[in-house]
């Protein structure tokens, strides 16, 4: 079955400066990729999420990209600010298993003021 | 304000006993997921269910727990016997179709002691 592996699992970041969080997936056929966060205490809530048609998606400070041959996908955050402290978790959607969502295994975000 | 909607929020209990939590899923959503997520922070399928059939749950201990979806507005996980090493927050999901947004519930807090 899918297996997505996500990096680091933990990242500590200076405001201001950019934070990358990366994913690696197992089925080539997996064809939707959703980010989500989850602040402390609360659920998880989607933030972004890219196609396999597409390389690139931004939305305002953040931006994930897609690299199908290398099965792998990443999460940009610009400017960090201290609200974007939390547990980011990649998923990936496999075709074959009509849309069961395996979660990357998550990372968390501390922003230093 | 469409929500999922889980019960109880938190629930503490002695090891042995039958634990019961519930999900309202946002209405017109065909697809419910359970998900576990202890303090290690992942998030781990339980099941899910299209159009309430259940379509995997392979990550379920089948001994102790059961999912089953008497109607469109409920879904049910329940363990029993509970144990100590059940005590995570279990999160309900839905969405509309494949390949979509899942939204999810706030969760419920279980404690076995």
């Amino acid at each position: 079955g899918e297996n997505v592996e996500q990096h680091p699992s933990t990242l500590s970041v200076q405001e201001g400066d950019s934070a990358v969080i990366k994913c690696t997936y197992s089925d080539s056929a997996s064809n939707y990729f959703p980010w989500y966060k989850q602040e402390l205490g609360k659920r998880p809530q989607l933030i972004i999420d890219i196609r396999s048609n597409v390389g690139e998606k931004k939305d305002q400070r953040i931006a994930v990209t897609l690299n199908k041959t290398a099965k792998h996908f990443s999460l940009h955050i610009t400017e960090t600010q201290p609200e974007d402290s939390a547990v980011y978790f990649c998923a990936a959607i496999p075709y074959s298993s009509a849309s069961k969502i395996i979660f990357g295994s998550g990372t968390r975000l501390s922003i230093r003021p | 304000d469409a929500r999922v909607t889980q019960t109880p929020r938190h629930k503490v209990t002695e090891m042995g006993q039958e634990v019961t939590m519930r999900c309202q899923p946002i209405l017109g959503h065909n697809t419910v997921f359970w998900y576990r997520q202890t303090m290690m922070q992942g998030l781990e399928l339980l099941a899910y269910f299209r159009n309430r059939a259940p379509l995997d749950d392979s990550g379920m201990p089948k001994d102790r727990f059961s999912a089953e979806m008497p109607d469109a507005t409920l879904a049910t996980l329940k363990i029993q016997p509970s144990e100590p090493r059940d005590s995570a927050v279990y999160f309900c999901a839905s969405g509309s179709q494949v390949d979509t947004e899942a939204f999810f519930g706030q969760g419920t807090r279980l404690t076995v002691v």
